[in-house]
């Protein structure tokens, strides 16, 4: 399977801030998607990055509060703008390698916001 | 009404226990089904997937689908200590040709104790 790499890890924002996350993958791949898992919650899907056009957002997350960019088929980006403390949680990418294959996960960026 | 329900736990067991975590899900839509395992500050690592009804193997874990009730199960035989982590179901329909837009369930924390 794919290796899925995140930075930052982990982070402690104020709030008002910007943060921008990266996924890389060490291979090319057909799907990226960016969830969110809230403190004692499941995962939710905020975005489908799409490669080379803007990302196709979920219902309850807009373009200006998590723009997303997808310059090639290793690589994306999201952006958690203009933080405030509810914005806390774990972002992970994840990818779906091949058509119709399951989705494997980085092991996410832990943001906290104060 | 979540479209998956997933109980929580937390679950303790003994070590070589066979432990059975379930999931029920409202869509009949979904088409496809997943099991993940979370171990503490890591990504969510797949575990078993499958398409259709009845049992999958891999191992010491089953995957089992029942779409007519609505209802999957992960059995693990023989659990250890290691197998102590959350595991989250989840499921999705097809949207072209992924199917990564992903619904999971709170996940259920397990312990295994030895």
């Amino acid at each position: 399977s794919a290796v899925i790499s995140q930075k930052p890890s982990r982070d402690i924002c104020q709030r008002g801030t910007s943060l921008t996350i990266q996924c890389q993958v060490d291979s090319q791949v057909t799907m990226m998607f960016w969830y969110r898992q809230q403190p004692g919650q499941s995962l939710t899907l905020i975005a489908t990055a799409n490669q080379g056009s803007e990302a196709t957002y979920e219902s309850g997350f807009v373009i200006d509060k998590f723009p997303i960019s997808r310059p090639n088929l290793t690589f994306s980006t999201l952006t958690v703008s203009n933080m405030s403390p509810e914005d806390s949680s774990i972002y992970l990418c994840s990818v779906e390698t091949g058509l119709g294959s399951p989705l494997h996960f980085g092991n996410g960026t832990r943001l906290t916001v104060t | 009404q979540k479209e998956v329900e997933q109980d929580p736990g937390p679950l303790s067991v003994p070590e070589g226990a066979i432990v059975s975590l379930n999931c029920t899900y409202s869509n009949s839509a979904f088409q496809y089904f997943m099991w993940y395992r979370q171990y503490s500050r890591k990504g969510p690592e797949l575990l078993m997937y499958t398409y259709s009804s009845g049992n999958k193997e891999d191992g010491r874990f089953t995957a089992q689908v029942d779409k007519s009730s609505k209802y999957i199960s992960l059995f693990i035989r023989d659990s250890q200590p290691s197998d102590s982590a959350t595991y989250l179901c989840a499921m999705s329909l097809k949207d072209g040709t992924s199917y990564g837009k992903l619904t999971f369930g709170q996940g259920t924390i397990l312990t295994v104790h030895p």
